[in-house]
C-alpha cells in the first residue's frame, strides 16, 4: 500500500513569492491533516479536513494561508505571500481511525 | 492549554534499554502516540495507547501509561545504533468520525553510543 505522496520535497522561494505544497493521502483515508514543523519542534497542526470539509482551521494563519481539499482526496496548501518566518517542513498525515500516517514533509526554505 | 513535555536527549548503550519519558496535561486526551523521526525523514508511527489501558507491548516496544500522573513511557530493548532517532510523544482526542490532530512534544533524541 503506497504511504502519504507528497510534492515538492524542497523548495526555496524568496519572500513575498506565492508557494504551494501538495498531498496525496492513503487510499481510503478520508481524514487529512497538515502541520508544520519548525526546527527543534515539534509538528502542530494546521488544519484538519473530513472528506472535503475543513473541520479544524484554527492554527492557520488566514491572512496568507489557505488550503482546499476537493473531491476528498488530493489536498493543496497555498501560501502567499511567504515570509522569512514560514521556512520549516510542511507534513501531511491522513488516517481512517485515529492512527495517523504522516507522509515525508516538503522542506520551506524562505530567503 | 494542552501541552506535553519530553526531556531533549537521551543517550544510551548499544544493546541497552532505553526509557523515554513524557507528560501531558490533557486530562481528555484519548490516545497517546509514539513517533520516530530520523534526520530528513518525515514521521513513522512506532506504536499508540488508549487512555484505558495501562500497558502496550509490540516486539522490543514497550509502552506504560499512568493516567492519573499523566506519564507515558517507551522503552526500547535491545537498543541497536538504527534505533538513533528523534522520538516524538503526542496525544490526541476523538471527535466526530476521527481523530483530532495530534499535539507532540519536542521530541527526545536518542543517542546510541558504542
Amino acid at each position: 500500500e503506497a504511504g502519504v505522496v507528497q510534492s515538492p520535497r524542497y523548495k526555496i522561494i524568496e519572500k513575498k513569492q506565492p508557494v504551494a505544497f501538495w498531498c496525496n493521502p492513503i487510499s481510503g483515508h478520508n481524514t487529512l491533516y497538515w502541520y508544520r514543523q519548525n526546527l527543534g519542534q515539534g509538528p502542530e497542526l494546521l488544519i484538519r479536513y473530513e472528506n472535503e470539509e475543513a473541520v479544524d482551521d484554527s492554527q492557520l494563519p488566514k491572512d496568507r494561508f489557505s488550503a482546499e481539499r476537493l473531491k476528498g482526496v488530493d489536498s493543496t496548501l497555498k501560501i502567499q505571500p511567504a515570509e522569512l518566518g514560514d521556512s520549516a517542513v510542511y507534513l501531511c498525515a491522513s488516517s481512517f481511525s485515529y492512527e495517523q500516517y504522516f507522509g515525508p514533509g516538503t522542506r520551506l526554505t524562505v530567503t | 492549554g494542552e501541552d506535553v513535555e519530553q526531556s531533549l536527549f537521551l543517550s544510551v548503550r548499544e544493546g541497552d534499554s532505553s526509557v523515554i519519558n513524557c507528560t501531558y496535561t490533557d486530562s481528555s486526551s484519548t490516545y497517546l502516540y509514539w513517533y520516530k523521526q530520523e534526520p530528513g525523514a518525515g514521521l513513522q508511527l512506532l506504536t499508540y495507547i488508549f487512555s484505558n489501558m495501562d500497558m502496550k507491548q509490540d516486539q522490543r516496544l514497550t509502552v506504560l501509561l499512568n493516567k492519573k500522573d499523566k506519564h507515558l513511557s517507551l522503552r526500547i530493548a535491545d537498543t541497536q545504533t538504527g534505533d538513533s532517532a528523534i522520538y516524538f510523544c503526542a496525544e490526541s482526542e476523538r471527535s466526530g468520525g476521527g481523530a483530532d490532530g495530534l499535539t507532540f512534544g519536542k521530541g527526545t533524541h536518542l543517542i546510541i553510543q558504542p
